[in-house]
């Protein structure tokens, strides 16, 4: 089991720009999730999926989109990239929202904005 | 609002030494897991709690979860430099949402 996946690592986007952080995972979980770290704050949710086809908003959702067409696949899409959406992203996923389950995370991609 | 409040939020000790790190809420929560997560990398889970009064032991990690349910402390014995990393606590909110408190950063020097 490869676990979490998300790609890329590392991106360098100019104000504006559009993207798309890829996340998959091989658990069959139907749980999934997207989170930015950044310093002193935590991680924060910003979308959140409980199976195909159904997602919903996190505590930060502004300027972000999500999709859930498959169980494994989970991208969030930035629009129009801002320099307050510089951060790390991460994605996660368990087996369902149950209070005793673990999220497994990926490794996460670290975002720049000029 | 930060429905989870951590402290310290920095602690910096020896090898060897004993730490108590903390995990708060106003409100009554059903269960709360504990996470550490090494630089570079995603959170792992450590424990999750669900029982009012509950201890759970992880090798030298103790986990409490307070009697009533608002409040973890996480206790470490001996620290090593192995231990270092953030330390978070989340609890699952309103809806399907699992929130996090911003982190407690350890750091052990040998």
């Amino acid at each position: 089991n490869a676990g979490v996946t998300q790609t890329p690592k590392f991106q360098v986007l100019k104000t504006g720009q559009s993207m798309t952080l890829q996340c998959a995972q091989d658990m069959n979980h139907e749980y999934m999730s997207w989170y930015r770290q950044d310093p002193g704050m935590g991680l924060r949710l910003i979308h959140y999926s409980v199976g195909a086809g159904i997602t919903d908003q996190g505590e930060v959702p502004n300027g972000y989109n999500v999709s859930r067409s498959t169980t494994e696949d989970f991208p969030l899409r930035l629009l129009s990239a801002a320099p307050s959406q510089t951060s790390v992203y991460f994605c996660a996923s368990s087996h369902t929202s149950g209070r005793a389950d673990s999220q497994y995370f990926g490794p996460g991609t670290r975002l720049t904005v000029l | 609002t930060q429905l989870l409040e951590q402290s310290p939020q920095f602690l910096s000790i020896q090898e060897g030494e004993n730490l108590t790190v903390y995990c708060n809420s106003s409100s009554v929560f059903s269960s709360l897991q504990w996470y550490r997560q090494e630089p570079g990398e995603g959170p792992v889970l450590l424990v999750t709690v669900v029982t009012g009064g509950e201890v759970k032991k992880l090798k030298r990690l103790t986990f409490q979860f307070g009697d009533a349910r608002k409040d973890s402390s996480l206790h470490i014995t001996a620290a090593q430099p192995g231990d270092t990393g953030l330390y978070l606590c989340a609890l699952w909110g309103h809806g399907n949402k699992l929130v996090f408190g911003a982190g407690t950063i350890l750091r052990v020097k040998s």
